[in-house]
């Protein structure tokens, strides 16, 4: 089965610098990799995805890499704001093999 | 509006008393799935079901029971709850197969003493 590992475990920038959160997957098979956003004492939300076809996707400050040769893919989060702080979740797999990371605390200082 | 709603939010429990958390959503989704939140390992999954009648086993199902009578409802149900199934619990769902973005609940945070 698939394998995703998540780095760094805990991130902290200060207010209008980029931020970067980095992904491995160990199944060439995968084929989709959403990033999950949650708050404090919230639900995990979508906040981007991208597929295997696809190499990047951007969505105003937000933007997603996919490098499928060295199956690694990140998340880059351009003129970061405090409401940015949060737990990251990337994720990877096919069909109904996903697997989550362990997920990263970015903490956007003002 | 579209939403995944679980039941109760919070839960104190002792060993060995069954509980049931409910699960259910409004989108007409065809697959749901429940993970536990542990500090330091993600989300894990539980089960996931594809369809009515249609379960299957996640990474850690040991000590949960599932099931899909109707499409809108996936009940997690621990016959005999142990203190190492405190954990925070997510119920999702999501149109197709698990690989398309998933709604989730707003959590139940279980404590088994």
């Amino acid at each position: 089965g698939e394998n995703v590992e998540q780095h760094p475990s805990t991130l902290s920038v200060q207010e209008g610098d980029s931020a970067v959160i980095k992904c491995t997957y160990s199944d060439s098979a995968s084929n989709y990799f959403p990033w999950y956003k949650q708050e404090l004492g919230k639900r995990p939300q979508l906040i981007i995805d991208i597929r295997s076809n696809v190499g990047e996707k951007k969505d105003q400050r937000i933007a997603v890499t996919l490098n499928k040769t060295a199956k690694h893919f990140s998340l880059h989060i351009t003129e970061t704001q405090p409401e940015d702080s949060a737990v990251y979740f990337c994720v990877g797999g096919n069909n109904n093999d996903m697997r989550f990371g362990a997920g990263t605390r970015l903490t956007v200082k003002p | 509006e579209a939403q995944v709603t679980q039941n109760p939010r919070y839960l104190i429990t002792v060993t060995g008393k069954k509980l049931t958390v409910t699960c259910s959503q409004n989108m007409n989704h065809e697959y749901m799935s429940w993970y536990r939140q542990d500090p330091g390992l993600g989300l894990r999954q539980i089960y996931y079901s594809m369809n009515v009648e249609v379960t299957d086993k996640g990474d850690v199902p040991e000590g949960y029971k599932v099931s899909r009578k109707e499409k809108r409802n996936f009940p997690l149900i621990l016959e005999s709850p142990s203190p190492n199934q405190t954990s925070l619990y997510f119920c999702a769902s999501s149109w197709g197969l698990g690989n398309q973005p998933q709604h989730f609940g707003d959590g139940t945070r279980l404590s088994i003493l």
